[in-house]
């Protein structure tokens, strides 16, 4: 049974850096079959994909236009694990962060928990 | 990018009705569609992938049809449990975008 834990900081402030990270188990990071993703979930925005990174061969990543240019997901193959780097944030980045992971193309049937992320000075 | 529009946007229903949720496509989507369900506090909750194949573990009265642009989340006999709200997303290529959700509440 894959299980997806998020950790990290519920309070950003304004221009700041928010680092979430998603510990995995029953799977592994490198499964040729998977990909790795972010999505958030605000009352204005509704659920919003982030990005995602997989693993081919190579590692790709592809992100949302909406946070291209500040958004960083990384694999960590060493712990099983990824991470969502998200920066400058501000009020409107406010929202519920969710890691997930989707199988052959099929959706999300794996979800995090969720981490309450509010930008706040 | 392609735009995922639901409707309705909410709708009370009773007790053992037929509830029927629509989802368009601004563009073809290769029938990749997946419904969610989620309820208040919690996490989505995979229903549906590929506009029809029902997740392992969901009760048969919740169906998926369409084709094209064109799709459908079908409730058979409306249950207490199922109050919640309903998203489809497109799963064939990224942008992986979500619909704006139905919320399904009894009457």
């Amino acid at each position: 049974q894959v299980q997806l834990q998020q950790s990290g900081p519920g309070l950003v402030k304004p221009s700041q850096t928010l680092s979430l990270t998603c510990d995995i188990s029953g799977d592994v990071i490198s499964n040729n079959d998977a990909t790795w993703n972010w999505i958030r979930q605000s009352p204005s925005r509704g659920l919003e994909w982030l990005g995602r990174t997989y693993y081919r061969s190579y590692w790709y990543n592809d992100y949302a236009v909406s946070v291209r240019g500040r958004i960083t997901i990384s694999p960590d193959t060493s712990k099983n694990q990824f991470s969502l780097q998200l920066n400058a944030m501000t009020p409107e980045d406010t929202a519920v962060y969710y890691c997930a992971r989707e199988l052959h193309l099929s959706g999300f049937p794996y979800w995090g928990q969720g981490t309450l992320v509010t930008v706040s000075s | 990018d392609i735009q995922m529009t639901q409707s309705p946007s909410s709708l009370s229903a009773s007790v053992g009705d037929r509830v029927t949720i629509t989802c368009r496509a601004s563009q073809g989507i290769d029938n990749r569609l997946a419904w969610y369900q989620q309820k208040p506090g919690k996490v989505p909750k995979l229903l549906i992938h590929s506009t029809s194949t029902l997740q392992s573990g969901v009760p048969p009265r919740f169906s998926g049809s369409g084709s094209g642009t064109d799709f459908t989340l079908t409730i058979n006999s409306l249950q207490p449990e199922d109050v919640a709200t309903y998203y489809c997303q497109r799963h064939n290529n990224v942008p992986l975008t979500f619909g704006g959700g139905t919320k399904v509440e009894i009457k």
